[in-house]
C-alpha cells in the first residue's frame, strides 16, 4: 500500500489563487519530496524536506513537514495556468527507497 | 529535460512476449531507479541499482530483471508479458544509493499489451 496519501485527489482554481495539497503518512521519515508530473511526462522535483525541518520555500512553492501529525502541505502561490499538473509526495523512511503517493491532480483556469 | 533518456517511447506487443526497455542516466548519477506507473497501482517502485550492483528491490515480480552495465546506462526486461504489464515504466537517477536526495525521472517508455 503507498506510504502517502494525497488530498484532495483533484483540485480546480482559477489563475492567481494559492492551491494547497495535503500529504499523510503512516511511519516515521527521513525526508519527504514533492514531485510535479505534467500529462505523458515524467516526474519532476520539485523541494525536499527533511524530518528535522518544518518549513521551507522555493520561489512560490511552500512546504511544511508536520512529524507529530506526519503529514506535509504543499502551497502554490498565484498559480498560473502552467501549474496545471499532478502532484506526489514522496517519503523516504530507510535505506534507498521512495514511496509514492497517489497524487492531486491539480487545474489551474485561465 | 532532466539528462535522463528512455527508449523507446512506445511499445506495443502481444501477451507472451519478451521485451526490453533501455535507460542513461543523468551524466555523473550512479544510481539508476525503475518504477511502474499504471492507473490503478499508482507509481511503484521496481529496483535500484547504484554503480552497477542492486541496491534496493520493491515490487519487482519474478518475470522482471534487470541490470545496471559498466557505463551506468541500465535496462529492464520483462518476459511473459501480461495485458496487466501494460502500463508506464519510468527510470529515474540520482547521485547517491540514498534516496534522500532528488530523482531526475526520465519521460518513460509507454508499453501496450494487446
Amino acid at each position: 500500500s503507498q506510504q502517502g496519501e494525497e488530498d484532495p485527489q483533484a483540485l480546480s482554481i482559477q489563475e492567481g489563487e494559492n492551491a494547497t495539497m495535503n500529504c499523510s503518512y503512516k511511519t516515521s521519515i527521513n525526508n519527504l519530496q514533492w514531485y510535479r508530473q505534467n500529462s505523458g511526462r515524467g516526474l519532476v522535483h520539485l523541494i525536499l524536506i527533511r524530518s528535522n525541518e518544518r518549513e521551507k520555500h522555493s520561489g512560490r512553492l511552500r512546504v511544511t513537514l508536520d512529524t507529530s501529525k506526519k503529514s506535509s502541505s504543499l502551497l502554490i502561490t498565484a498559480s498560473r495556468a502552467a501549474d496545471t499538473a499532478s502532484y506526489f509526495c514522496a517519503t523516504e523512511t530507510s535505506g534507498s527507497r521512495l514511496t509514492f503517493g497517489e497524487g492531486t491532480q491539480l487545474t489551474v483556469n485561465p | 529535460d532532466s539528462g535522463v533518456t528512455q527508449t523507446p517511447k512506445h511499445l506495443i506487443t502481444a501477451t507472451g512476449q519478451r521485451v526490453t526497455l533501455r535507460c542513461s542516466p543523468r551524466s555523473g548519477d550512479l544510481s539508476v531507479y525503475w518504477y511502474q506507473q499504471s492507473l490503478d497501482q499508482g507509481l511503484q517502485f521496481l529496483i535500484q541499482y547504484y554503480n552497477g550492483e542492486e541496491r534496493a528491490k520493491g515490487n519487482i515480480l519474478e518475470r522482471f530483471s534487470a541490470q545496471q552495465f559498466p557505463d551506468l546506462h541500465s535496462e529492464l526486461n520483462l518476459s511473459s508479458l501480461e495485458l496487466g504489464d501494460s502500463a508506464l515504466y519510468f527510470c529515474a537517477s540520482s547521485v547517491g544509493a540514498r534516496s534522500n536526495q532528488p530523482q531526475h525521472f526520465g519521460d518513460g517508455t509507454r508499453l501496450s499489451i494487446l
